[in-house]
């Protein structure tokens, strides 16, 4: 059984730097075709996509965000760590991390997801 | 940039057919994937590769794709299918990943 778990901070100031912790098991992140996702979710809003790490280290992040955010992996512990600096009130949001699954240089999608960790950004 | 256009909502009786679009450039290139997401919870998967059902996923669920559009159909809708879905793809250089701004299934 496949299985990821969120954990960080509730609640963080604007300017601050966010850093969240992805825990997985029931699979390795030793291969190319597999990996570990950010995505996060604003109150009421839709889907973002955050970045990306495959088992082969490559990383993908999100255009818009790519200067903010720096994802790393750490297989011997089973887990997957983001970090955000200089956050922002519209930053505010559900952060999830899912399993990357799929074909390198092809097409990857996500599944399973985690249950989420709501994070809010307030002086 | 890659975008992904969904209708806002859609709205159905039960027993009958949903069908919700997505739209985008690359997805005459790239698969299109679907996530269903009930209120409350985290996304899961309903559709891969275009038209794949995972394990699991009721046979209601299909998917398919022409040109620029992927379509999720369920058939013989249920309450239970009342939700959120988003459609999500990468882009051609598979550098980059986007959702669809979702569209809210109503059961009537």
């Amino acid at each position: 059984q496949i299985t990821l778990k969120e954990s960080g901070p509730t609640l963080v100031k604007p300017t601050q730097t966010l850093t969240l912790t992805c825990t997985f098991s029931g699979f390795s992140l030793s291969t190319g075709g597999v990996g570990v996702a950010w995505i996060r979710q604003p109150p009421g809003k839709a889907l973002e996509w955050l970045a990306l790490v495959l088992g082969n280290d490559a990383k993908r992040y999100s255009p818009s965000l790519d200067s903010r955010l720096t994802i790393t992996k750490d297989t011997s512990k089973n887990q997957v760590v983001l970090t955000m600096t200089n956050v922002d009130p519209v930053d505010t949001a559900t952060y999830y991390c899912a399993r990357v699954f799929g074909i390198v240089g092809i097409s990857f999608w996500f599944d399973p997801w985690g249950q989420g960790t709501l994070v809010t950004v307030s002086a | 940039s890659h975008e992904l256009t969904q209708p806002p909502a859609v709205s159905v009786s039960p027993g009958q057919t949903a069908r919700i679009t997505c739209s985008g450039n690359e997805l005459s290139k790239q698969h299109g994937y679907w996530y269903q997401q009930k209120s409350g919870q985290a996304p899961v998967l309903v559709i891969y590769k275009d038209n794949e059902r995972p394990s699991g996923i009721p046979e209601r669920f299909s998917g398919s794709s022409s040109g620029t559009t992927v379509t999720l159909t369920i058939s013989g809708v249920q309450a239970e299918d009342e939700a959120d879905y988003y459609c999500q793809s990468g882009d051609s250089s598979v550098t980059y990943w986007v959702f669809g701004g979702g569209t809210k299934l109503t059961v009537l």
